[in-house]
């Protein structure tokens, strides 16, 4: 019964592929959200959804896209991969409460590109 | 650029000392404020937010905040060894409540 879930936990991959992150918060949570931290442990917004509106951080390169199937789903797809991308990745959903608007994290994809 | 500045430690204290985390942030618009804890190699636990100026409690936590100086800290009391960690102090800047995060402080309690 995991809050916020991601898949996989790892991905290793080369250079120029595609791949895919998976999200799902079963928190009943009406926006979610990609961060991505790197090695030097900075942890930096990529993206936040609500409501089928998206906000994109302007930092990130639009081979990243975020997918939205429903509310309790946010997917990260990333094309081209780069070495630059390899990083931890990771989802957060959140929800209004006691005044303020409080983010719950998943565990985590570390992505490495060859 | 918003930015939110935290020293990146590490900052040792001794089991059962308080440890006190600072945190600077530039806009001063900004509302909400959060600390997080993240042990290595695992994902970012919210420990507690303030979002009003003065002291907020929750246990051996206290986070305090002050708009005009734009300078939120935490200070955990009787640290304990399994608090060691880093401290990611997060500040709601952007739109979409999104949060910026400083770089983290990394804490040692030493038994």
């Amino acid at each position: 019964d995991t809050a916020v879930s991601q898949t996989p936990k790892y991905l290793v991959t080369q250079m120029g592929n595609d791949k895919s992150i998976k999200c799902e918060q079963n928190l009943g949570h009406d926006t979610m959200y990609w961060y991505k931290q790197d090695s030097k442990k900075f942890l930096k917004i990529m993206f936040s959804y609500n409501n089928k509106e998206l906000i994109i951080n302007e930092t990130v390169p639009n081979r990243f896209s975020p997918k939205s199937p429903d509310k309790a789903h946010l997917n990260l797809h990333i094309n081209s991969l780069e070495l630059g991308d390899s990083a931890v990745y990771f989802c957060a959903s959140s929800q209004v409460a006691g005044g303020a608007d409080t983010q719950y994290f998943g565990p985590g994809t570390r992505l490495t590109v060859l | 650029q918003k930015e939110v500045e935290q020293n990146s430690g590490p900052l040792s204290v001794p089991e059962g000392a308080i440890a006190s985390l600072n945190c600077t942030y530039s806009d001063r618009g900004s509302q909400s404020f959060f600390w997080y804890r993240q042990y290595s190699g695992k994902s970012p636990e919210l420990i507690m937010f303030i979002y009003s100026n003065g002291d907020k409690e929750d246990g051996r936590f206290t986070a305090q905040l002050n708009k005009a100086s734009q300078y939120v800290s935490l200070l955990i009391r009787d640290s304990q060894p399994s608090d060691s960690a880093t401290y990611l102090c997060a500040v709601n800047m952007g739109a979409g409540n999104m949060l910026t995060f400083g770089g983290g402080t990394r804490l040692m309690v030493k038994p």
